[in-house]
This record gives structure tokens, C-alpha cells and sequence, in this order.
């Protein structure tokens, strides 16, 4: 069963900070890779999915990377701002036909003005 | 404005009742999910359909049950056979095929005392 492991847990940067965001998997025969964004107490939102045989997709100043053969993916955010304090949660899809998907439990980011 | 509605926001049920949580989307996805998350942790796939009238369990489907009568429609039973049912839970949905993008709902909040 894919196992999916994200570090540090929580995060705390000031303003104007890039930072990088880690996600592991354990099972590297993955389909592709997404990753949300969750508010407290809302559902989660899309932010990026990167395909098995891409190595980087970006969005913003949002940037993902993905190797497939180390099972790492990294979640870059340049230039933090207060406003992207929130829960980063990483997904792969799983099962016989991809149908699962495994959540890793995310990392919390405060971002501090 | 397509999307993924979730009612109720928050509920509240004494133990021993069964509650049933509605889950309504207008992506036309064949595919649609059900997760729990608990606190500080991942989300957790309790059931998943993927398409209309066929639907099979995720890795903590007792104590849960589901139908799928309708395309835009997924609702979810918490019986009074799930020992900890205080959660808060997402519905989700996606195109058909492997690993497809997921779009979560706003989720609903469960207490049971």
C-alpha cells in the first residue's frame, strides 16, 4: 500500500521567504502527483498536478517538481506572503487502476507579516 | 458556476443515530469520493464510485454506506456501527480515467456526543 510521508509538519518563515515543501511516497509507480491547499475548517483546493513523466510544473509563484525514482516531490513558493498560510496536503493516485488516492497529512505554513 | 456542494456545514447527532451527509456536483464527473480527515491528519478514503450505481470501499468503510443513484450525486451514511464518527468530511470528484485532477467540496463538520 503507497504510504505517503510529507516533512516538516509545520512551518513557520517570514514575509518575503522562498521556501520548499517536501512530500514522500513510498511506492514510486505513481500516475502523477497533486498537491492542495486547505483553509482551516474548508475543503481542499487544486493547486498543482504534475504527470508521472513531467519534472516540474509551475503555476505562480508556485513551482513542483517530481522524481519518481527517489518517490520525492518539493512544493516551491517563492516570495511568501501572509496569505498563503494554510495546510499543504500532497496526493498520489493508488490501487489497480489508479482509482485511490493516498494523502500525505500535510505541512502547516505560517507565513508571519 | 460549476462546483462541488457539501450540506450540511456542520451537524450534530447523539450516539446510536445514523446520519446521512449530501454530497451534489455539477463538474459532470463520472467519478466522485468520500474522505474523512481527523485532526493534524491526512485524509482517509472511505468510499469511492466511479460511475453511476457502482460503487467499492476505501481503506475504512465500516461503519459507512453510500449509493449512487444519480450521476451529480454521492450521499453518505454514517451508521451507529462506526465507533468515532466525530470528523470532518470531504467529498470530492473527478473525470473518469487514471489519476484524474480531484475537486474537493467545502466538506461538513460531524459531532456525535
Amino acid at each position: 500500500k503507497q504510504e505517503v510521508t510529507q516533512i516538516p509538519a509545520a512551518l513557520s518563515v517570514p514575509e518575503g521567504e522562498n521556501l520548499v515543501l517536501n512530500c514522500s511516497f513510498t511506492d514510486s509507480a505513481i500516475y502523477n502527483l497533486q498537491w492542495f491547499r486547505q483553509d482551516p475548517g474548508k475543503g481542499l483546493t487544486s493547486l498543482l498536478l504534475i504527470q508521472s513523466s513531467q519534472r516540474e510544473q509551475t503555476s505562480g509563484r508556485l513551482n513542483a517538481s517530481l522524481d519518481k525514482s527517489s518517490g520525492r516531490s518539493t512544493l516551491y513558493i517563492a516570495a511568501s506572503q501572509p496569505g498563503d498560510s494554510a495546510t499543504y496536503l500532497c496526493a498520489v493516485p493508488g490501487g489497480d487502476n489508479f482509482n485511490k488516492f493516498y494523502f500525505g497529512s500535510g505541512t502547516k505554513l505560517n507565513v508571519k507579516p | 458556476d460549476g462546483g462541488i456542494t457539501q450540506s450540511p456545514k456542520y451537524l450534530f447527532r447523539k450516539e446510536g443515530q445514523n446520519v446521512t451527509l449530501s454530497c451534489e456536483q455539477n463538474l459532470n464527473h463520472d467519478a466522485m469520493y468520500w474522505y474523512r480527515q481527523d485532526p493534524g491528519q491526512g485524509l482517509r478514503l472511505i468510499y469511492y464510485s466511479q460511475i453511476v450505481n457502482d460503487f467499492q470501499k476505501g481503506d475504512i468503510a465500516e461503519g459507512y454506506s453510500v449509493s449512487r443513484e444519480k450521476k451529480e450525486s454521492f450521499p453518505l451514511t454514517v451508521t451507529s456501527a462506526q465507533k468515532n464518527p466525530t470528523a470532518f468530511y470531504l467529498c470530492a470528484s473527478s473525470k473518469a480515467g487514471r489519476g484524474s485532477e480531484q475537486y474537493f467540496g467545502p466538506g461538513t463538520r460531524l459531532t456525535v456526543t
